[in-house]
């Protein structure tokens, strides 16, 4: 199975600085067949990035992914207090889907 | 609006059985893949099992082969999972999610609400 890693585990920042997170896949991940979900407390995940780059219906312009192959990264150019959550990265190129462990972006 | 509505979760002893529902709504049921992702307490994402929208093609992660069968009614636009020989680490919220349109390979785009398993003696 395609192994995906994100670092950092934990992102420490304040509202309005730019938060960059990675996800390396143990396996390349074609047609970058990447994707990104918010998930805050108590709550589903939420897509906001698929394709390696394509943002989903209704994502802020300020959630930007990118990268191809093995390494990929969601960047949050400005950071809202909303946006304090944990962030998932997937790949659905090939079963079994699999997930990142996580990063947690939380407030400075 | 596409929703999915999680039921079946509670309390179970370990090696006993439960069986998950999803009902779903805003969405041509029968076009989509359907997928359960669960996540244990305080732990992340795990993907368990993904079913083809006409229901002739199942997967499932290797952690549940052989116990879970995954299932779908497209005349009720239900989703189920069969969960047999239930085991303590099998204690999770499980979701139910939208997954792949026939016509393309795409993310899983809506999730349930999740309904909780615990298996505790």
């Amino acid at each position: 199975e395609n192994v995906l890693t994100q670092s950092p585990g934990t992102l420490s920042l304040s509202p309005g600085e730019r938060a960059t997170l990675s996800c390396r896949a143990s396996q390349s991940v074609s047609s970058n067949y990447l994707a990104w979900y918010q998930q805050k407390y108590g709550q589903a995940p939420r897509l906001l990035i698929y394709g390696a780059s394509r943002r989903a219906t209704g994502i802020p312009d300020r959630f930007s992914g990118s990268g191809s192959a093995t390494d990929f990264t969601l960047t949050i150019s400005r950071l809202e207090p909303e946006d304090f959550a944990v962030y998932y990265c997937q790949q659905y190129d090939k079963p079994p889907w699999t997930f990142g462990q996580g990063t947690k972006v939380e407030i400075k | 609006e596409v929703q999915l509505l999680e039921s079946g979760g509670g309390l179970i002893q370990p090696g006993g059985s439960l069986r998950l529902s999803c009902a779903a709504s805003g969405f041509t049921f029968n076009n989509y893949a359907m997928t359960w992702v669960r996540q244990a307490p305080g732990k992340g994402l795990e993907w368990v099992s993904t079913i083809s929208g006409g229901g002739a093609n199942t997967d499932y992660a290797d952690s549940v082969k052989g116990r879970f069968t995954i299932s779908r009614d497209n005349s009720k636009n239900t989703l189920y999972m069969q969960m047999n020989s239930l085991r303590v680490d099998d204690t999770a919220v499980y979701y139910c999610a939208k997954d792949s349109p026939k016509w393309d390979l795409l993310p899983i785009d809506h999730w349930g609400q999740g309904t909780l398993v615990t298996v505790s003696s």
